[in-house]
């Protein structure tokens, strides 16, 4: 069984700070998803990370697929209130079937 | 374009009963997967559906049962409810079988709850 965990579980920070947030796993996967979910709304994917090393950025987000393709890392400069919600790295494996593995995710909180 | 939708929003069954749950995908897309987000944590995969044929399934027991139909839409049918059913069940569905930046899109799920 593959598992993914998140860091931290829950993270309230103000208006104005950086913060990271980690995924790991002790299994390779062939891709990740980064995914934000707001209340009574289904995820809304971020980015998909395929290589090793890769780092993508979106805006005030940067995310990082570690070399090994075990772990992967969401990194928020600046945070806005509006960037609150559940963050949740997914990954999967092609040689494990159509399966998505998500993470526990990460409830960002951003207080103005 | 329609995005995915699901329903019924909220249902509330007892112990024992059966539900169907119901998924219309996004247009143009053929695959369907379901999810189960128990409460405070991340989605847990049950199956997939491609072209009507499940094309993948997780770690869930048989009484957990689906059907896709000709025109992509999808249904989860739970038998013999349990109170650790009660969770929120998201359906995706993206154009083809999975690849690496195959994007899903999910619903906004049914929140189910059983007493």
């Amino acid at each position: 069984t593959q598992l993914l965990e998140q860091s931290p579980q829950f993270l309230s920070i103000q208006e104005g700070e950086n913060l990271t947030v980690y995924c790991n796993s002790s299994s390779v996967f062939s891709s990740l998803q980064w995914y934000r979910q707001e209340p009574g709304e289904g995820p809304v994917l971020l980015v998909t990370v395929v290589t090793g090393g890769e780092v993508k950025k979106l805006k005030r987000l940067t995310f990082q697929f570690g070399d090994a393709r075990k772990d992967s890392s969401l990194h928020i400069t600046a945070a806005q209130p509006g960037d609150t919600g559940l963050y949740l790295c997914a990954g999967r494996n092609n040689n494990a079937g159509n399966m998505l593995t998500f993470g526990g995710g990460t409830r960002l909180m951003v207080k103005p | 374009e329609t995005g995915v939708t699901q329903s019924p929003t909220h249902l509330i069954k007892t112990r024992g009963q059966q539900v169907t749950l119901r998924c219309s995908s996004q247009s143009g897309h053929n695959t369907v997967s379901w999810y189960q987000q128990a409460l405070g944590q991340g989605p847990q995969f049950i199956f997939q559906y491609y072209r009507e044929e499940e094309n993948g399934r997780g770690n869930f027991p048989p009484r957990f049962s689906g059907l896709q139909f000709p025109n992509y839409s999808s249904e989860l049918n739970v038998n013999a409810l349990e109170l650790d059913d009660s969770a929120l069940y998201l359906c995706a569905s993206s154009p083809g079988q999975w690849s690496s930046y195959n994007e899903q899109f999910f619903g906004p799920g049914t929140r189910l709850t059983v007493l």
